[in-house]
């Protein structure tokens, strides 16, 4: 069954460091999620992605973010400068090509985070 | 502000009891309502509702939207300890060509033996 796979699993980085964070989505679907989700917090949107380009971001997908898709399978979120706050596990999502099934996102394993 | 709200926020049974997990919102631009199961770390996907009134059904799990009062539930019938999860309740927001996801912040079920 096609998965989303993410990379690294597990990721520490001192405060101010970028972080590149890694997808690959589900082949054929067209709209790519990153979401995150602070220790004993809820999971929060933090941008979409179609067409090659950002169809919507929150507001914590400030300056400080971007999201790249550098290749067919590839889907990337950037951290430019680390900080403590941005410690969370960060998850990648997909949703497919049939209009009636866009909203079914499926998630990777996510990318735990933690800014020393 | 869109809202999601779960309850109960934690939860502990006995196998083979069944459970009923609520969840309700204030959103708009409502698309549909997605339940999803978290164990160890990605949420894997449960159930999909967009209609009220329509129940659906997998296994001893079942779920149903109510778009009037603006709720849905999640039930489990003769739960074992697999299905100790927490259990994520996200309103599909339509917005311009794309999908977003608003998450409730869970219900954790322990099912003791």
């Amino acid at each position: 069954e096609p998965e989303v796979t993410q990379t690294p699993s597990h990721q520490v980085t001192q405060m101010g460091q970028e972080v590149i964070l890694r997808c690959v989505p589900i082949s054929n679907h067209l709209y790519f999620y990153w979401y995150r989700q602070i220790l004993g917090q809820k999971v929060e949107f933090l941008v979409s992605f179609y067409n090659n380009e950002i169809s919507e971001k929150s507001e914590i997908f400030d300056d400080q973010f971007s999201v790249e898709r550098p290749d067919g399978s590839n889907f990337t979120l950037k951290i430019r400068s680390t900080k403590l706050e941005d410690s969370a596990m960060y998850f990648c999502a997909s949703s497919g090509l049939a209009h009636v099934y866009q909203e079914t996102q499926y998630f990777g394993p996510g990318t735990r985070l933690l800014v020393l | 502000e869109d809202k999601v709200v779960q309850s109960p926020l934690s939860l502990v049974v006995h196998e083979g009891d069944t459970v009923t997990l609520n969840c309700s919102y204030e959103v708009t631009n409502f698309r549909s309502l997605l339940w999803y199961k978290q164990e160890k770390k990605a949420p894997t996907f449960l159930f999909m509702l967009t209609s009220s009134g329509i129940e659906k059904k997998s296994g001893r799990l079942s779920s149903i939207l109510d778009k009037k009062e603006l709720f849905s539930i999640l039930n489990i019938t003769a739960t074992q300890t697999g299905d100790s999860a927490i259990y994520l309740c996200a309103v599909v927001l339509s917005g311009a060509g794309s999908y977003q996801l608003t998450f409730g912040k869970g219900t954790k079920l322990s099912v003791i033996p």
